[in-house]
């Protein structure tokens, strides 16, 4: 079955830049989705077709999948960003997840 | 604006059967142009895709629960649902219902409800 791999953390400091990535298979040439889950609250959509912000996320969310890995790139870093963010691809008529990325803003 | 809202059984006895239903409201379950998924959650542990249906009938699985899981579209209540068989403590999560968008390889959840804790105990 297809996986998609990130790394369980990255930080990153108040104001900096702070990148995810998210490896699979042949991703390039697959559209990948982000979504920002806090805690004690439902995933939201953050990215979808690579790089396309849905209406209301802030412009410093920006994603790229020109190569593998794809990433999910975050400008200006908030302290409210601090969250869990998983990507997401469609293979084979299934939807996977990846592992989350544990994002703490120090 | 769309809001999803799950329903369903806070405890099911391990070997019984997990039922939810996912409420729609503020657009039409009918919709040629969306699907609607299944996504559940362990404590602490990472996003599970169960599945997704069309109101069409059209449905797909996670081949991991295929065996176990029904989804199915009630067009008249605008809602759809969720059955899970033989469930065990490993089914233990926070169920999620999802408006699915998905057009050739292009498929993602951008509508999501507030989660349900569904705990498998006897």
């Amino acid at each position: 079955s297809y996986e998609l791999t990130q790394p369980p953390s990255v930080s990153v400091s108040p104001g900096q830049t702070a990148s995810i990535t998210c490896s699979g298979d042949k991703l390039e040439y697959k559209y990948t989705s982000w979504y920002q889950q806090k805690p004690g609250q439902s995933p939201v959509l953050v990215i979808y077709q690579d790089k396309k912000r849905p209406s209301g996320i802030p412009e410093r969310f920006s994603g790229s999948n020109s190569g593998n890995p794809a990433t999910l790139t975050i400008s200006g870093t908030q302290a409210t960003d601090e969250a869990d963010y998983y990507c997401q691809a469609w293979d084979s008529s299934t939807a996977v997840f990846g592992g989350g990325t544990r994002l703490t803003v120090l | 604006q769309l809001q999803l809202h799950e329903s369903g059984p806070g405890l099911v006895k391990p070997s019984e059967t997990l039922s939810l239903i996912c409420a729609v409201s503020g657009g039409s379950i009918s919709s040629n142009t969306y699907y609607w998924g299944w996504v559940r959650q362990p404590p602490g542990k990472r996003l599970e895709w169960i599945g997704t249906t069309h109101y069409s009938g059209s449905t797909y699985y996670s081949p991991s629960l295929k065996s176990r899981v029904t989804i199915s579209v009630d067009t008249s209540k605008n809602q759809f649902s969720l059955k899970l068989s033989s469930v065990t403590a490993a089914d233990t999560s926070v169920y999620y219902c999802a408006r699915h968008s998905g057009v050739g390889a292009n498929h993602y959840f951008d509508y999501w409800g507030q989660g349900i804790l569904v705990t498998v105990s006897s």
